[in-house]
């Protein structure tokens, strides 16, 4: 089955710097891959997503990249800000189900 | 857009007591329905998924089980709790044709 690698576990950076958290999937066949947001205590959010005909997608301050032929995709956050210190979960999806990565926690500094 | 309910949000149970946790999903048809496990400071673990009525696939064997009795309500069940239970409880739904998936609140367990 699928597996997704998730690095770093942990960043900490200062307010304004920019994150980046990576991931990597073994299944070739895998064609979607989100990115969600957990803050303490709540329900993963969903916040910017890729499918596999792209090879990046931008949202104001987040941004997604892939590439297929290496297996990985990586979150780029811009200008953090306090607020975006969570958890954050990279999937990659196969026909029914999304495999996880560990997730990341980060910790933005004021 | 759809709308996922959960309860009870929050549960104390002693271990061997029995669990059942409810999902219902409201403004979609025919969704795929799923159930996670998200230990303290752990990723989610996919337990349960079911594409329509009375289908469940398991991810994990374990003393837990699922029944989908109608087309959005999905129940996550167990008939003797452990302490290894414990966890935050997630059901999730994606609708058919459809690439994304979203969570409902949550339902907190602790096993004492």
């Amino acid at each position: 089955g699928e597996n997704v690698e998730q690095h770093p576990s942990t960043l900490s950076v200062q307010e304004g710097d920019s994150a980046v958290i990576k991931c990597t999937y073994s299944d070739s066949a895998s064609n979607y891959f989100p990115w969600y947001k957990q803050e303490l205590g709540k329900r993963p959010q969903l916040i910017i997503d890729i499918r596999s005909n792209v090879g990046e997608k931008k949202d104001q301050r987040i941004a997604v990249t892939l590439n297929k032929t290496a297996k990985h995709f990586s979150l780029h956050i811009t200008e953090t800000q306090p607020e975006d210190s969570a958890v954050y979960f990279c999937a990659a999806s196969g026909y029914s189900t999304l495999t996880f990565g560990k997730g990341t926690m980060l910790l933005v500094s004021p | 857009s759809q709308t996922i309910h959960q309860w009870p949000a929050t549960l104390v149970q002693p271990v061997g007591s029995p669990l059942s946790l409810e999902c219902t999903v409201e403004g979609t048809s025919n969704p795929n329905l799923y159930w996670y496990r998200q230990a303290a400071g752990r990723g989610l673990q996919l337990l349960f998924y079911s594409v329509g009525i009375g289908q469940i696939s398991s991810e994990v064997p374990q003393n837990l089980s699922a029944s989908r009795p109608q087309d959005r309500q999905f129940i996550l069940s167990s008939k003797k709790l452990l302490l290894s239970d414990s966890g935050f409880y997630l059901c999730a739904v994606r609708e058919k044709g459809s690439y994304e998936q979203y969570f409902g609140p949550g339902t907190r367990l602790t096993v004492t």
